[in-house]
């Protein structure tokens, strides 16, 4: 099956910096990614839609200028956390979807990454 | 608006016992729905998927899930609890093929010996 990976997959920061994380997709070509997050026994937001060479699409109540994302290829998509504080501590998970898998393009998942803001 | 509701956050069954987890979905097209388990500090892996063709739908690990459009419903059967069972399941819904999903809150299974 396909595989999509994240890195890191455990994130301390101090407050007020930022982190990037990264989403790839291993063994195939993601027209759109997604990413979600989730706290602590609670289920996953989404948060942001991004297709390759575009502008992401955001949730309502997602800040735009505080989660950047970039979908430069169709391999990789960033998430950067700018200006990170205590309360953007959560698990970020994203997806990858199959443009390539027939009628239903599936979507795969990343093994999240834990971020931490002290 | 597409939603999800999973009947019971906590579900707990004893090794070898029926498992069976709720989840009711509301859309304004026929959807596509899913189940998904999750272990702790892990990412999502399908179990999985209703795409409109049959009704009864085998996944992996044992599981299945039958669509009922009259019900509204899509709740995960698996006939023997494993031990290896016990995790986080989430029912999650869209309404076109590969836009994001709508997840419900989550059940978390425990089984017990």
């Amino acid at each position: 099956g396909a595989v999509v990976s994240q890195h890191p997959s455990w994130v301390i920061c101090k407050s007020g910096t930022s982190v990037k994380i990264e989403c790839r997709s291993l063994d195939f070509q993601a027209t759109t990614m997604f990413w979600y997050r989730q706290f602590p026994k609670q289920s996953l937001m989404l948060m942001a839609t991004s297709n390759e060479g575009s502008k992401a699409t955001y949730e309502q109540g997602v800040e735009k200028d505080k989660f950047l994302i970039n979908h430069a290829s169709l391999t990789l998509s960033t998430l950067t956390v700018t200006s990170a504080h205590p309360e953007d501590s959560s698990f970020y998970i994203c997806s990858a979807r199959d443009g390539s898998s027939g009628l239903y393009n599936e979507q795969f998942f990343g093994p999240g990454t834990r971020l931490t803001v002290l | 608006a597409q939603s999800v509701t999973q009947l019971g956050s906590h579900v707990s069954v004893s090794e070898g016992a029926l498992v069976l987890l709720r989840c009711n979905y509301s859309s304004s097209v026929p959807p596509y729905l899913f189940w998904y388990v999750q272990y702790p500090n892990q990412g999502l892996q399908l179990l999985l998927k209703y795409t409109s063709a049959a009704t009864l739908v085998k996944g992996i690990n044992g599981f299945e899930a039958e669509f009922k459009k009259s019900e509204t419903s899509f709740h995960l059967t698996k006939p023997s609890a494993h031990m290896s069972d016990a995790a986080e399941y989430f029912c999650a819904v869209s309404e076109q093929a590969g836009t994001a999903l709508i997840f419900g809150k989550g059940t978390t299974l425990s089984v017990s010996s």
